[in-house]
């Protein structure tokens, strides 16, 4: 787990709040990943970054801003959030994006609740 | 139903058993893999089969596919209480890594 940080490990927020959450990674990959994972539904992906592009964006509401400065980093930024979208947000990197080979390596998630 | 659906969603053994796990999928796939996630924690490559292997080993752990039928079943032999996690698989088709629900192993000392 340590090749992926995520900072806050718990995050408790107000619906006009605005946060931020920061995820790295220390593989040296090239492709980074945010996933939403709630109660009793699968994980669904986010955002995807390849070279610091954005490649991926599954219709996520505007509420949710990603960033990725460089191949290491990569924030979400939150405002204005919904009770809904309280769940254990998750970041992922791999070594190449198109049909990943060798697997994503996932950090230990920020737990958001939305008050 | 949706791309990579685990079978049970829940199981409960004993230390020592051997704990089946099967995943169904709809579309053709370049490869699946399996995950492990304790509660509440991020989640953990376990092993990788692409569609053109039938078996593979790692540890205690081993993975099936059948192409032909979609489906695919991850083995852990000898169980432990450590064992105890949700397992995910999920499969990567034209670039895109999709998950399912998962099931819940529950490995009893």
């Amino acid at each position: 787990e340590t090749g992926v940080t995520q900072t806050p490990r718990h995050l408790v927020m107000g619906m006009t709040n605005k946060k931020s959450l920061k995820c790295e990674q220390h593989l040296g990959h090239n492709a980074m990943y945010w996933y939403k994972q709630s109660a009793k539904k699968p994980l669904e992906l986010m955002f995807v970054y390849s070279l610091e592009e954005r490649v991926e964006n599954n219709s996520v509401p505007s509420r949710f801003s990603p960033e990725c400065p460089n191949s290491s980093h990569l924030f979400l930024h939150l405002h204005t959030l919904q009770p809904e979208d309280s769940a254990l947000y998750l970041c992922a990197s791999s070594h190449g994006f198109v049909g990943p080979i060798a697997g994503q390596y996932f950090g230990p998630g920020t737990r958001l609740t939305v008050t | 139903s949706q791309q990579g659906e685990e079978d049970p969603q829940a199981l409960s053994i004993q230390e020592g058993e051997n704990a089946t796990m099967n995943c169904s999928y709809k579309t053709s796939i370049n490869n699946l893999q399996w995950y492990r996630q304790n509660s509440g924690r991020g989640l953990v490559h376990l092993i990788l089969i692409r569609s053109n292997e039938r078996e593979k080993h790692s540890g205690r752990l081993r993975v099936t596919l059948d192409t032909s039928k979609k489906s695919s079943s991850l083995l852990i032999t000898a169980s432990r209480a450590a064992d105890t996690a949700s397992y995910f698989c999920a499969t990567t088709s034209y670039g895109k890594l999709t998950f399912g629900q998962g099931t819940i192993l529950t490995v009893h000392p």
